[in-house]
């Protein structure tokens, strides 16, 4: 069956450490995978898009690695703070030639100070 | 970035009623929209993609008649939730992308529907 999964259990880290978010899927085939933040209430926040022939991807303190051999996504937000607080999902597209997004549960991380 | 709204943001209706939700685009022409659901503590559930002027694409298990969708403009899509339950309670969110492909979307702030 297709699945799409992620770290389940909320992830707290110290500030200023590297916070790695895991991203794995089961019988889908992305030509690319997004990730977003999302607050408690609020939509989703577009902040990173990588592509199936890409290996990773960076923007400031984000980096978003893609292996689609091994089917999964890391994403990492180094010298975390606190406001990065938040649930983060990833978001597999470019499925069967569509356009549509298939999301992932999420990851809730809470940097603590 | 580009700013995508909803309207309302909360909505309390009782059994039976409908429900229209507004999505709008207002800085840029949406080519797509794309209409959510998520449940507390679940993932977004897509239930269609729109593009405007033509009819919605509804994801498999999400009843057409029920969640009846129209995006007459390219600013602007809606969502009626027709003879509303309380299991259609739920967190509504929509999305929307200037160009269709591969990019990324913009998502509203969400729709609370709370079916008494």
């Amino acid at each position: 069956s297709q699945k799409i999964e992620q770290n389940s259990e909320a992830l707290n880290i110290q500030e200023g450490k590297t916070a790695t978010l895991t991203c794995n899927y089961t019988n889908y085939s992305p030509a690319y995978l997004q990730w977003y933040r999302q607050d408690p209430g609020r939509g989703p926040v577009f902040l990173l898009l990588i592509r199936e022939n890409e290996k990773e991807k960076r923007k400031e303190r984000l980096k978003v690695t893609f292996d689609t051999t091994l089917k999964q996504s890391l994403f990492h937000i180094t010298a975390s703070q606190p406001a990065d607080s938040a649930t983060y999902l990833c978001a597999l597209g470019g499925l069967s030639g569509t356009y549509k997004y298939i999301f992932g549960t999420g990851t809730r991380l809470k940097v603590l100070a | 970035g580009a700013v995508v709204s909803q309207h309302p943001s909360r909505v309390i209706c009782k059994s039976g009623t409908s429900v229209k939700i507004e999505c709008r685009s207002l800085d840029f022409q949406a080519t797509t929209m794309f209409w959510y659901r998520q449940f507390p503590k679940q993932s977004l559930m897509l239930m269609a993609t729109s593009n405007e002027g033509s009819k919605a694409t509804y994801e498999q298990g999400v009843e057409k008649d029920k969640f009846l969708i129209n995006h007459a403009s390219l600013t602007l899509s809606t969502l009626t939730v027709t003879s509303a339950h309380p299991e259609d309670s739920s967190f509504y969110i929509c999305s929307a992308q200037w160009r269709t492909g591969v990019n990324e979307q913009f998502f509203g702030p969400g729709t609370r529907l709370t079916v008494l």
